[in-house]
């Protein structure tokens, strides 16, 4: 069976600086990656997603994100976050069938100033 | 264009009572899929449909949940016989078929079970 582990709860920052947050997956077949982000109240909004071809994927917002297969991972990364960043950020994975995401638990951003 | 559209966006009910969850997808998206997002267990899948059909009901976490499709369109999420521990945000999403290009999801329907 699919995980996706998110390895952080919690992530506070202040504005400005750079911030990674991590996500290891674990899969036996070819697979697919995302990230989403959670604002208050809101449903969840897709940011960027490794499909195939290169591995450092740019989503929208200024994130960008690595895939890297050796470790099963694909890390979210911001080099100079804002305020406006303060969000709940869900990595996800699928099999390539296009359906049933397997979600982390989520890692909560907190910027601050 | 309009995204997934979900109603109510707030849903308080007693226990015991059924409850009606609808999803209305982006046009042109024949994939639908219901998730549920609680405090203790994240965000779950619970269903996915293809057109009208559900090939995938593994989520449903029991027979008191079922769905349906009509139309390749609207979908509905019916919980019968509520029980709190189905307090949750449900999350309806929608997505073109064949192609992994991410599902888009709705703003969630928050259902307190008292």
């Amino acid at each position: 069976a699919q995980s996706v582990t998110q390895l952080d709860s919690q992530v506070p920052v202040f504005e400005e600086a750079p911030v990674e947050l991590r996500c290891n997956y674990s899969s036996s077949v070819s697979v697919y990656l995302f990230w989403y982000v959670q604002y208050p109240n809101q449903g969840l909004q897709l940011l960027l997603k490794y499909l195939s071809g290169s591995t450092l994927v740019k989503g929208i917002n200024g994130f960008e994100a690595e895939f890297n297969k050796s470790q099963t991972s694909f890390h979210l990364r911001k080099p100079s976050v804002h305020i406006s960043d303060t969000a709940e950020y869900f990595c996800a994975a699928n099999g390539g069938s296009n359906y049933k995401l397997t979600f982390g638990k989520g890692t909560l951003l907190t910027v601050n100033p | 264009g309009a995204g997934v559209s979900q109603s109510p966006s707030n849903k308080v009910t007693e226990k015991g009572k059924d409850v009606e969850l609808r999803c209305d997808p982006i046009s042109g998206h024949t994939a639908l899929y219901w998730y549920r997002q609680s405090l203790g267990q994240g965000l779950e899948f619970l269903i996915y449909f293809q057109g009208n059909s559900a090939p995938d009901k593994s989520g449903l976490p029991s027979d008191r949940f079922s769905a349906e499709r009509t139309g390749g369109s609207v979908s509905t999420l019916t919980i019968q016989r509520t029980q709190q521990e189905d307090s949750a945000v449900y999350l309806c999403a929608s997505s073109f078929p064949g192609s992994p290009r991410g599902q888009y999801f709705g703003p969630g329907t928050r259902l307190l079970v008292l």
